[in-house]
């Protein structure tokens, strides 16, 4: 079972808009949320993370939505750049847990 | 600061062998987890070593096995290789607790 679910799979956006991507999850001891960056032949590279006492967190462009009544948490990228081109992980963890939980993944690609 | 290293980047084996793939993790990281990613899906954790004992596994057989040692540099062990144990393997380190994990870029394995 899928412990994060992400949306969606891929994502085409214009130089210059904004990207969002979605997940969601249902264990609600999860208290901490990041998102990781992976480029082809890489491994993920930590982004942006949040936990539950706030709704939003912005660095940069990058800022994490976070609802916690909805079980939802979305990243949105302004300003895209053909740079951000990538596959973006939203994660999941609850304190005092060893490891994180992934979703599937979205491949996003920026169009100049 | 160095990063987190991986061996050997790429290795191709054979059905019902064996492969060890290290890890030297971020300076001062005293903990370290692997994951599994297959082709096109999220990481997904198999354990987590802290001050050289197993602290955490996910739903990975036994055979696949690891260590970690003085250094805080890891191993991982997987015998009996399968044709599903094709992946990308990563090993992850932080300094424990809630603190934020930090991948290497992998290894790529390749059962024939």
């Amino acid at each position: 079972q899928q412990q994060v679910k992400q949306s969606p799979q891929s994502l085409i956006v214009q130089k210059g808009g904004i990207s969002i991507i979605n997940c969601a999850y249902e264990n609600t001891a999860f208290d901490y949320f990041p998102w990781y960056q992976q480029f082809p032949g890489k491994g993920p590279a930590l982004l942006i993370a949040i936990r539950p006492d706030v709704s939003e967190k912005k660095e940069g462009r990058f800022t994490i939505s976070f609802n916690k009544s909805a079980k939802q948490f979305s990243l949105h990228i302004m300003d895209s750049q053909p740079g951000d081109s990538a596959t973006y992980f939203c994660a999941a963890s609850s304190t005092g847990a060893n490891n994180l939980f992934f979703g599937t993944g979205t491949r996003l690609t920026v169009i100049p | 600061e160095t990063g987190v290293t991986q061996s050997p980047t790429h290795l191709i084996k054979t059905r019902g062998q064996q492969v060890t793939l290290r890890c030297s993790s971020q300076s001062g990281h005293n903990t370290v987890s692997w994951y599994q990613q297959a082709l096109g899906q999220g990481p997904q954790f198999i354990f987590q070593y802290y001050r050289e004992e197993e602290n955490g596994r996910g739903n990975f057989p036994p055979r696949f096995s690891g260590l970690q040692f003085p250094n805080y540099s890891s191993e991982l062990n997987v015998n009996a290789l399968e044709l599903d144990d094709s992946a990308l393997y990563l090993c992850a380190s932080s300094l424990g607790g809630d603190q934020p994990q930090h991948f290497g870029d992998g290894t790529r394995l390749s059962i024939l």
